[in-house]
């Protein structure tokens, strides 16, 4: 089945520091999302992406569709206090009707 | 505007027993679907129901049971727990298939002992 590799799978980072963190699959998917998780929550939907080489920004966030449609990738500017938590990517496959989730990346910052 | 609302918030089983977790969604979403979150492994799709009426297998549907009687309901059935069920569950709903986006309910944190 399609699988998406997430990286990294944890960071550790101090306050103002902007952050990178990607997905990369063998597959091809229609759609790349981004989620947000904060702990005891369910996960939020930050950024979705419809078209390869597509580039969306929603505030300090930044996310990008590969053009082979096969990875996306999420930057995090200025990092903040808030942004703790584990980020997912997830894929969309319109024929499966189903998203697929990366393993994702806990982001942790130091004061 | 509740959106998704899964209850209970926390469970705990014997082997063996049944249960059925709740899921309702106040926003005519038609595709609904369940997950279940490991340590690890991120988010695993069980069942999905693109209506009502209509419900189908996803990557790890083994030892759950899913029904569509409603747009507003898709409550997810343990038949026999096992403590490989031990996790977290979290249902969704989006509003149009084609695009994936998925807006998830807070999660049932279930414990099988």
């Amino acid at each position: 089945g399609q699988q998406l590799n997430q990286s990294p799978q944890s960071m550790f980072i101090q306050e103002g520091e902007d952050v990178s963190m990607n997905c990369t699959s063998s597959s091809i998917f229609n759609t790349w999302l981004w989620y947000k998780q904060d702990p005891g929550e369910g996960p939020v939907l930050l950024i979705a992406l419809y078209k390869a080489g597509e580039l969306t920004s929603n505030g300090r966030l930044t996310a990008q569709f590969g053009i082979t449609r096969k990875d996306s990738f999420l930057n995090i500017s200025a990092s903040i206090p808030s942004d703790v938590g584990i980020y997912f990517c997830a894929g969309f496959i319109q024929g499966a009707q189903k998203l697929v989730f990366g393993q994702g990346t806990r982001l942790t910052i130091n004061p | 505007n509740a959106g998704v609302t899964q209850t209970p918030k926390f469970q705990v089983l014997k082997t063996g027993q049944s249960m059925t977790l709740q899921c309702a969604q106040d926003m005519n979403h038609e595709y609904m679907s369940w997950y279940r979150q490991d340590p690890g492994m991120g988010l695993r799709l069980i069942h999905y129901s693109v209506g009502a009426g209509i419900t189908d297998q996803g990557e790890v549907p083994n030892g759950y049971n899913v029904s569509r009687s409603t747009t507003e309901d898709f409550p997810l059935r343990l038949l026999s727990a096992a403590p490989s069920q031990t996790s977290v569950y979290f249902c969704a709903s989006s509003f149009d298939r084609g695009l994936g986006e998925a807006f998830f309910g807070q999660g049932t944190r279930l414990t099988v002992v």
